[in-house]
């Protein structure tokens, strides 16, 4: 099955970007997601990129999409201490019609001053 | 229009016991899914309600469970419970009927076994 790998931990400072990487198997996946989570509370959609699509770019987000080496990244600009959130990359193999995507183990981003 | 509400939003059991969690969907939404999440294994799904059927299931022991009822509110049940299974349950609503809809997550629930 699909498995999906990012870095546990990222540490930035306040005002710096940050770029939250990740890297799947199943070259024939057709949407590609990062979620984030705050304390407490469930994953949220934050963007998602059609796999026919190289770059995203939404407000303070771009996300970028390396189909030949199966890489997906989340660059975020100006990052702010409301950034600090797990940042989950999930991607939907195409497979069996199932909806269901698989998701990395989350980066936790930290923001310091 | 209403998220998706988890209840209980904590929980503590002891091993042996069972538990069930409670999912309400947004309005209109027919696909439940739930998911556990843990330190060590991240995020991994369990399984996907639609229409009151079970559509995908993951790699999880029979004790887990889950229904669907006809109003898309969903259950899930754990039985002779584990000290492994404490974790944050995390359930997921979309439409279900297109590739690539958005899933939304409730709040989840903390279950914690003694």
């Amino acid at each position: 099955g699909e498995d999906v790998e990012q870095s546990l931990f990222l540490s930035v400072r306040e005002g710096d970007s940050s770029v939250i990487n990740c890297t799947y198997t199943d070259s024939s996946s057709t949407y590609l997601y990062w979620y984030k989570q705050e304390p407490g509370a469930g994953l949220q959609l934050l963007t998602y990129i059609f796999s026919n699509m190289d770059m995203k770019q939404d407000q303070r987000l771009t996300v970028l999409l390396n189909k030949k080496d199966k890489h997906l990244s989340l660059r975020i600009a100006d990052t702010q201490t409301g950034d600090s959130a797990i940042y989950f990359c999930a991607v939907l193999p195409l497979s069996g019609g199932s909806y269901i995507p698989t998701f990395g183990r989350g980066t936790s981003l930290i923001v310091h001053p | 229009k209403a998220g998706v509400t988890q209840t209980p939003r904590y929980l503590i059991k002891t091993r042996g016991q069972q538990v069930t969690l409670s999912c309400s969907p947004i309005s209109g939404h027919r696909s439940v899914s739930w998911y556990q999440q843990t330190p060590g294994q991240g995020l991994q799904f369990l399984f996907e309600y639609f229409s009151e059927t079970q559509r995908n299931k993951g790699n999880f022991p029979g004790r887990f469970s889950g229904r669907q009822f006809s109003n898309s509110r969903s259950e899930m049940n754990v039985s002779t419970l584990e000290l492994g299974d404490s974790a944050l349950y995390l359930c997921a609503s979309s439409t279900g009927t297109g590739e690539g809809d958005e899933q939304f997550f409730g709040p989840g629930t903390r279950l914690t076994v003694l």
